[in-house]
């Protein structure tokens, strides 16, 4: 069983057309995240819910819009697509209240390419 | 604020020499927690290593070994004898307790045959 399941893997859509990305854990956590890579391989924050309320969001352009259903799941909606949203987007997990601090655990990430 | 360094952009080595990826953090927490992931050609990120705030020994996983030094805040990753599948990119990352990972900017390893 994945624990951190993102689909599609890869995605790869025309300018100004809308797309979603999808995350599912498995692990029980209550925290969910995504992470932006970019083409330099920098890791960044984009957003972060705990118990299906927002409790980060990173300066994020407002076309990007998480979706948080339950705390099991976490989309992420693009709308207006541009050519700098080509990247690599990581769904993580972890438990909030998380005294052993233990990292986050990962999806296997989503391939956008704009064109 | 918290902020996370790796200086070395990219490291090539031939196969069986050592190598080791430098890491240094600023935080003012007196309870973090530092890791270190890898991320091979195929993309996903791997866990490697968690170490938290108070506990400065040392640790050594087959090759792999990591050196967490408070006082000069670094937290660095020797790999010795390395192989051509070490070759990744190598991520530092931070957490405070109950926050969000920040990471460094990566290593990019490659090993050579």
């Amino acid at each position: 069983d994945t624990a951190v399941s993102q689909t599609p893997k890869y995605l790869v859509t025309q300018m100004g057309n809308d797309k979603s990305i999808k995350c599912e854990q498995n692990l029980g956590h209550d925290t969910m995240y995504w992470y932006k890579q970019d083409s330099k391989k920098f890791l960044k924050i984009m957003f972060s819910y705990n118990n299906k309320e927002l409790i980060i969001n990173e300066t994020v352009p407002n076309r990007f819009s998480p979706k948080s259903p339950d705390k099991a799941h976490l989309n992420l909606h693009i709308n207006s697509l541009e050519l700098g949203d080509s990247a690599v987007y990581f769904c993580a997990s972890s438990q909030a209240q998380d005294l052993a601090g233990h990292g986050y655990t990962f999806g296997s990430g989503t391939r956008l390419t704009v064109v | 604020a918290q902020k996370v360094t790796q200086a070395q952009t990219e490291i090539s080595v031939v196969e069986k020499e050592d190598v080791t990826l430098d890491c240094v953090y600023e935080t003012r927490d007196t309870t973090y927690y530092l890791f270190w992931y890898k991320q091979p050609p195929s993309g996903e990120l791997v866990f490697l290593i968690r170490r938290n705030s108070f506990d400065e020994q040392n640790e050594i996983s087959g090759r792999y070994s990591w050196n967490f030094q408070k006082s000069t805040s670094s937290f660095n990753f020797t790999i010795t004898a390395s192989q051509v599948v070490d070759s990744a990119v190598y991520f530092c990352a931070l957490r405070r307790k109950g926050g969000k990972l920040i990471f460094g900017q990566g290593t990019e390893l490659s090993v050579k045959p």
